[in-house]
């Protein structure tokens, strides 16, 4: 069945380091989506890709989705200690499934 | 969001009983979903609903069931709770088209339930 794999589990950086958190589906996917949790919070939706090798930006964000439709990564320029929270990629084909997230944590 | 509410927001309960969650939203959406989030486990579906006269199993449907009551309002139900049950559990509610088969999520805040 459709699986959909996110790595890292947890990712320690200093404030200001980059950050990327990789999606990878097992199938083609139709669309991706992005969600961020806050600890405490629920999922909240940041972005959808739809389009192959599609590259959309949101402020210090960059999301792109593969030219295969298989895989996605978010990108986090300069992180702030706002950004930490978990991120959570989507893939969208029979069904949609939530990858297991990413942990950002980030020190000052 | 205050668009999408769940019932209770804590719950503590015993091997055996009955429980049931409520979800209610105001976006007008047809679809409504439910999630199971456990440490590490992500989210996973246990089952959705695209319109009143719908109802599909998810992942982990096992042990669950569900009610759609009316577009609005969508209830999952533990018919006999047990321990590993224990977990955060979201309602979700999505508006269909956009040319893709799934769109924005909009989640409730939640009901941690713990079964003793």
């Amino acid at each position: 069945g459709q699986q959909v794999m996110q790595i890292p589990q947890y990712q320690h950086v200093q404030e200001g380091e980059d950050f990327t958190t990789y999606c990878n589906s097992s199938t083609t996917l139709s669309n991706i989506q992005w969600y961020k949790q806050r600890p405490g919070g629920h999922p909240v939706f940041l972005i959808q890709l739809v389009k192959s090798g599609e590259v959309k930006k949101q402020k210090r964000l960059t999301f792109q989705f593969g030219e295969a439709k298989k895989n996605s990564s978010l990108h986090i320029t300069a992180t702030q200690t706002t950004d930490v929270g978990t991120y959570f990629c989507a893939g969208a084909g029979t069904a949609l499934i939530f990858g297991k997230g990413t942990t950002l944590s980030v020190s000052s | 969001d205050a668009d999408v509410t769940q019932t209770p927001r804590n719950r503590i309960t015993k091997t055996g009983k009955r429980i049931m969650l409520e979800c209610s939203q105001t976006k007008g959406h047809d679809r409504m979903y439910w999630y199971r989030q456990d440490p590490g486990l992500g989210l996973r579906l246990i089952y959705y609903s695209f319109d009143v006269k719908d109802i599909n199993k998810g992942e982990i449907s096992d042990g669950y069931s569900v009610s759609r009551q009316a577009q609005a309002k969508f209830s999952l139900s533990l018919e006999s709770a047990i321990p590993n049950q224990t977990a955060l559990y979201f309602c979700a509610t999505s508006d269909p088209g956009g040319g893709v088969p799934y769109n924005e999520q909009f989640f409730g805040p939640g009901t941690r339930l713990t079964v003793l």
